[in-house]
């Protein structure tokens, strides 16, 4: 069976700390892999990974995937209050009738205290 | 505005009734799906269209319903014989299956 697993669950820090969010997998026919950020309503995208060592940075945020050892982490630099969110890490796979879907991990729940 | 909207926010309803969520998008997507969330889990798939007049199931479709007549719209039905109605329900769509998806606010549905 497919499975997405996100550590840790949560996570206190305080403002200007880094912190690395991990996601690892196990899915058949891999596409992508995504990271989302949920504040209180709608999952926000933030990357889609698809290849093997490649960073995706946007500002503060960066993420890099490992397809051998089947994971991906989400760094956030000098974090800030705003950064207080559940991230959500996804992954498409393709499935045998070639449907495509995502599967989503729990989501890690970072708490930033000023 | 592109976006993607869904109606209304809260939404109440007696065990036994049928209840329908909006989702509306003007980003020309294709594809659009519906997920259920609920506390501390991940997503889960209901029910996903890529292309108007035509839907497939996701992992957790018994008890939910849907059409897709206009490009725009994805309306989900949540029926009496869904067994644990309340949760958050999410839209999202994308320009191909494949691409990221892109989420609407949500529709927070508690049945009593």
């Amino acid at each position: 069976e497919d499975k997405v697993v996100q550590s840790p669950l949560s996570l206190v820090v305080h403002e200007g700390d880094t912190v690395t969010l991990n996601c690892s997998y196990e899915v058949t026919n891999f596409r992508s892999l995504l990271w989302y950020k949920q504040e209180k309503k709608a999952p926000t995208f933030l990357f889609m990974l698809t290849s093997s060592g490649i960073e995706k940075k946007s500002g503060r945020l960066s993420s890099i995937l490992d397809k051998k050892e089947l994971f991906s982490i989400l760094n956030i630099t000098a974090t800030q209050t705003g950064d207080s969110a559940v991230y959500l890490c996804a992954v498409g796979s393709f499935k045998m009738d070639s449907s495509y879907k995502l599967i989503f991990g729990s989501g890690t729940r970072l708490l930033v205290r000023p | 505005d592109g976006g993607i909207t869904q109606s209304p926010k809260y939404l109440f309803r007696k065990e036994g009734q049928n209840v329908t969520l909006s989702c509306e998008q003007n980003l020309n997507h294709d594809a659009m799906y519906w997920y259920r969330q609920d506390p501390g889990q991940g997503l889960r798939l209901i029910y996903y269209s890529q292309i108007v007049n035509d839907f497939q199931k996701g992992d957790i479709a018994e008890g939910y319903s849907v059409s897709r007549e206009k490009k725009e719209s994805f309306p989900l039905t949540v029926t009496s014989a869904q067994k644990n109605p309340t949760a958050f329900y999410l839209c999202a769509s994308s320009d191909d299956r494949v691409g990221e998806q892109y989420f609407g606010p949500g529709t927070r549905l508690t049945v009593t």
